[in-house]
């Protein structure tokens, strides 16, 4: 089985700070999802991920997949409160694709 | 917003009973799944399917069967629910497999 393991598990930030969020995992991958989900709601895509290296840019989230296709980090500057949520990284392998999700962040940003 | 719509939203039961969960479609995705969301666990998924009558098993589908009569309705059966199957459900669609999931907004289960 395919673990991503995310750090930290918990954050509470001031707002305007900045962070950022690891997903790491023993196995390559040949892409590597980002989701954000608030309470009471279904994941919702923010970025997909899928050659090694690459870093991809939303507005003030960057997200970068590792070289080996087995790590990602996301890294938000200049936190706000909207932000607030639980970020989930899922990676996608195997025959039919099948997507592992790592246990998730969870991000409070107060104001 | 991908059309996805599960029923009922929540649902409380007693432990032994049956009970089906539904997940509809608008977009005529191949690809549908079923997850279940638990503290410390993140997703995990329990079936999917690939094709109307295509099924396969996820990593914790034991105690769970579905079935996809048509493209647009996934069913996930619990045939007789324990307290162990207390979770939050998601739905799940796709295009193709492994491309971008579409959620939907889950339904809460309480096994009693």
């Amino acid at each position: 089985t395919q673990l991503l393991e995310q750090s930290p598990q918990f954050l509470s930030i001031q707002e305007g700070e900045n962070l950022t969020v690891y997903c790491n995992s023993s196995s390559v991958f040949s892409s590597l999802q980002w989701y954000r989900q608030e309470p009471g709601e279904g994941p919702v895509l923010l970025v997909t991920v899928v050659t090694g290296g690459e870093v991809k840019k939303l507005k003030r989230l960057t997200f970068q997949f590792g070289d080996a296709r087995k790590d990602s980090s996301l890294h938000i500057t200049a936190a706000q409160p909207g932000d607030t949520g639980l970020y989930l990284c899922a990676g996608g392998s195997g025959g039919y694709q099948k997507v592992t999700f790592g246990t998730g962040t969870k991000l409070q940003v107060i104001p | 917003d991908a059309g996805i719509t599960q029923s009922p939203r929540h649902k409380v039961t007693e432990t032994g009973t049956p009970v089906t969960l539904r997940c509809h479609q608008t977009e005529n995705h191949r690809y549908m799944y079923w997850y279940r969301q638990d503290p410390g666990h993140g997703l995990r998924l329990i079936h999917y399917s690939y094709g109307v009558k295509d099924t396969d098993k996820g990593e914790v589908s034991d105690g769970y069967s579905v079935s996809r009569s048509k493209t647009e309705d996934f069913l996930l059966t619990l045939e007789s629910a324990t307290s162990s199957q207390t979770s939050v459900y998601f739905c799940a669609i796709s295009e193709r497999g492994g491309s971008p999931l579409h959620f939907g907004n889950g339904t809460r289960l309480t096994v009693t």
